[in-house]
Order: C-alpha cells, then structure tokens, then sequence
C-alpha cells in the first residue's frame, strides 16, 4: 500500500495550486481519504476529508478555499487551494482514515506548499 | 477550536518508561474514544502507534500502550529505546471540526 502526494511548489499569496495523491494497493474510491498538513516547525493539522460514499468535510481554515476531490479512474485524490494565503505553507500529506474511524494508518511522505511573494 | 494539550518535551533513559499525556474538552476526546496517537521522526511522514484509545496497529511493539480517563488520554512508552526518539502527536475526533490533534510532544532518549 502506497501514496504518493505531489503538485507542491512555490506560489504567491492568492494563487492556486492542485495536489495530487496517487494510490497503490489500495482503491481511493472506496476508502475516507484526508489530507493533513503540516507548518513548518509546527504539529499536524487536519484540513480535509472525502467519504467513500462522497461527502467530504473541511477545517474551518480552508473552508471556501479548498476542494477534496477524487478520479476512481486514476486511483488519485486531489486537493485544489484556491485564494492560497502565506499561513498555508505546509508539507500536505495524504492519508487513509480507516473505516471512517478517525484514524489514519497509511501516510504519504508529503509535498511541499510554500505561499510567498 | 483549539489543539489537545500536550507536553512539549518529555525524556527518558534506555530502559525506562515514560508517559505522555494529552488533554481535551469533553467535546473531543473526553466523550469519544477515537483517541490516536501517532510517530513522527525529522522529515518523515507521520506513523501511526495507537488507535481507538489502546489498540496498536500490526507491527507496533507491544512497549507501547495507551488509555483515557476522563478528558485525558496518554501513550506509556516501556523500555525505551533510542530509536524512540520522535515527536509523538495525539489526535481525537471531534464533534466541532472532525479530528483534532495535539500541539506534538518530543521525546528524547537520553
């Protein structure tokens, strides 16, 4: 089982940007699929959540500005960041919430946001 | 709605045992027991140790164990080892923002 998240650049404030999760071993679609992100030198945040039956979920910090979303065909959860601010810098990893249970056992290594001008 | 509480910093020789606690409201981990704890080494992606409050993952050392009583949750680490140096993070659901985790907590061997 592997993700593998990319689409993490540098970009200026109001910007936009994709991230892509590629999975192995496991089906997106039928999985609740988060993405959590990470300031530099600071804890785990979590930003976003997309059921396997659809519904999906936002941290306030995001919310309006970010799209979960995934393509059953490519095996890939996205993330879209629109209007990006400077505190959205981040390592944004993907990861697999079990069963819905509010945990996440499988982790992608992470990309890397930076929003600067 | 703000981070679960955790200590900044805890240590330990080879051997020992050490406890980490994390704090919440009943709006998170003291009404629910989708508590989580998770290893992170420098410049690695997050690992998962303990979940639903004391359980451990397949391939998790039976030296770490969880529990909760009332609005706190702690992780026990048992023999410690160096490679245990991390930073350890607990995370809960919550009912206001979905899951929430604490502000990290490093663990040093000393």
């Amino acid at each position: 089982v592997q993700l593998v998240e990319s689409g993490g650049g540098l970009i200026q404030p109001g910007g936009s940007l994709r991230l892509s999760c590629a999975a192995s071993g496991l089906t997106v679609s039928s999985n609740y699929m988060s993405w959590v992100r990470q300031a530099p030198g600071k804890g785990l945040e979590w930003v976003s959540v997309i059921y396997s039956g659809g519904s999906t979920y936002y941290a306030d910090s995001v919310k309006g500005r970010f799209t979960i979303s995934r393509d059953s065909s490519k095996n890939t959860l996205y993330l879209q960041m629109n209007s990006l601010r400077v505190e959205d810098t981040a390592v944004y990893y993907c990861a697999r919430e079990y069963e819905g249970n509010y945990y996440m056992d499988v982790w992608g290594k992470g990309t890397t946001v930076t929003v600067s001008s | 709605q703000s981070a679960l509480t955790q200590p900044a910093s805890v240590s330990g020789s080879p051997g020992q045992s050490i406890t980490i606690s994390c704090t919440g409201t009943s709006s998170d981990l003291g009404d629910y027991n989708y508590v989580s704890w998770y290893q992170q080494h420098p410049g690695k992606a997050p690992k998962l140790m303990i979940y639903e409050v004391s359980n451990r993952p397949s391939g998790i050392s039976n030296r770490f164990s969880g529990s909760k009583s009332g609005n706190t949750a702690s992780l026990t680490i048992s023999g410690l080892q160096a490679e245990d140096e991390a930073e350890y993070y607990c995370s809960s659901y919550t009912s206001s923002s979905y899951v929430i985790f604490g502000g990290g907590t490093h663990l040093t061997v000393l």
